[in-house]
């Protein structure tokens, strides 16, 4: 059965660094996105992405976070300069077709942790 | 008022009992519903869309009222495995609010006793 998966799945990192959360979609889906889940919290929208652009975006979303399709596989999320509250699960997802019309799978989550 | 509203539980259930909980979403326009589940510290898995008519998989049922704006799963004849934490999930496709953007409760944590 296809899967999501994500890379690494823990992150450990110095407030103010780069990270990059990596993620490889299911092969035929066209629509991708990223949450998170802060611990012992829900699961937030961070950003939907389609045909090499940012669909939407939630305010948490900011100018410290970027996502990037750099080849056909991956998609990858940056955060510019963690802060301690950017500790969180991240979880990536796919989509065959809009999320509204189609399941979205979520890959296994890369942990953060910003120290 | 929040996006997507459950009662977190936790719900303890006797092993072969039946359990069911509701979730409530504030958004009226909404189109698309789900029922997730999440065991600890991993990632939300499907476990069943919500369709107007109610739809059944197994030992699970779903139903959505949209008058009332809210969506219930029961679990029959439940298992051990079935603990896990339940995230009601609403997709307000076709609003001004989402273009497949998830809207996820905090999930209502069931834990089944042998």
């Amino acid at each position: 059965e296809p899967e999501v998966t994500q890379t690494p799945s823990h992150q450990v990192t110095q407030m103010g660094q780069e990270v990059i959360l990596r993620c490889v979609p299911i092969s035929n889906h066209l629509y991708f996105y990223w949450y998170r889940q802060i611990l012992g919290q829900k699961v937030e929208f961070l950003v939907s992405f389609y045909n090499n652009e940012i669909s939407e975006k939630s305010e948490i979303f900011d100018d410290q976070f970027s996502v990037e399709r750099p080849d056909g596989s991956n998609f990858t999320l940056k955060i510019r300069s963690t802060k301690l509250e950017d500790s969180a699960m991240y979880f990536c997802a796919s989509s065959g077709l809009a999320g509204g019309t189609d399941t979205q799978y979520f890959g296994p989550g890369t942990r953060l942790t910003v120290l | 008022r929040k996006e997507v509203e459950q009662d977190p539980g936790p719900f303890n259930v006797p092993e072969g009992a039946t359990v069911a909980f509701n979730c409530t979403y504030s958004n009226s326009a909404s189109q698309s519903f789900f029922w997730y589940r999440q065991d600890c510290r991993k990632e939300p898995k499907l476990l069943m869309s919500v369709y107007s008519s109610g739809n059944e998989d197994g030992r699970f049922t779903a139903q959505l009222n949209r008058a009332s704006q809210y969506i219930s799963l029961l679990i029959r004849d439940s298992k051990l495995s079935d603990s896990a934490t339940y995230l009601c999930v609403v997709n307000p496709l076709g609003t001004t609010d989402s273009w497949g953007k998830l809207q996820f409760g905090a999930g209502t944590q069931v834990v089944v006793t042998p």
